[in-house]
């Protein structure tokens, strides 16, 4: 079946450090990917999407590049900030008819000044 | 609305209780989803209307679970005899439908049996 396996939070760093969160992916056919953000008391925004193999998905400094060969779309980010502390879920749509998401379990970020 | 909005945002009930968990989607939304997040679990996949027919339920956990859509608006989830492994936050999402569009999710409602 489709699933999305993320790493294991918390992580925690220092601001300005540079940010790896881990995703891959298991799915048949070709989907869509995406980050949504959860920022505290908010709802799930989408942060960025990828809906082909090699796009780069990219907004407010993060980047994702949709790799199929390793079926992955790690989120990365140069230098973090405070306001970045969120929890970040990596997603999959296989699009078709019903388009729903499936969801990693989620990653907390936590920046420290 | 300028977004997805649901209510209540929170809810205590008794175990045994029926509760109804209420979403409004973005006007102009034909797609909706209502997920689940509970602890341990991450975020499940529910149920999927478009329009006011439901043609994906698959992610109903139990038939006390079920759902409602009116006038391609309005959506009600509901849970019969609730039990504590229903404790979760309940998300709804709309979208304007089709492969790949954007969906929105509303601040969900947080649902804690006792």
């Amino acid at each position: 079946g489709n699933s999305v396996t993320q790493m294991e939070g918390p992580v925690t760093l220092s601001e300005e450090a540079f940010l790896t969160i881990n995703c891959t992916y298991t799915a048949t056919g070709y989907p869509s990917l995406f980050w949504y953000v959860q920022y505290p008391g908010e709802g799930l925004q989408l942060l960025l999407k990828a809906t082909k193999a090699d796009d780069k998905g990219s907004n407010k400094g993060f980047e994702a590049t949709y790799r199929k060969e390793t079926t992955s779309f790690h989120l990365e980010k140069g230098s973090v900030q405070v306001s970045d502390s969120a929890v970040y879920f990596c997603a999959l749509s296989r699009g078709g008819a019903t388009n729903k998401l499936i969801f990693g379990t989620g990653t907390l970020l936590a920046v420290q000044p | 609305g300028a977004g997805v909005s649901q209510s209540p945002s929170n809810k205590v009930t008794e175990k045994g209780k029926d509760v109804e968990l209420r979403c409004d989607p973005i006007s102009g939304h034909t797609a909706l989803y209502w997920y689940r997040q509970s602890l341990g679990q991450g975020l499940e996949f529910l149920i999927y209307f478009q329009g006011n027919s439901a043609p994906d339920k698959s992610g109903l956990p139990s038939d006390r679970f079920s759902a409602e859509r009116t006038g391609g608006s309005v959506s009600t989830l509901t849970i019969q005899r609730t039990q504590q492994e229903d404790s979760a936050v309940y998300l709804c999402a709309s979208s304007l439908g089709g492969s790949n569009t954007e969906a929105f999710f509303g601040q969900g409602t947080r649902l804690t049996v006792v």
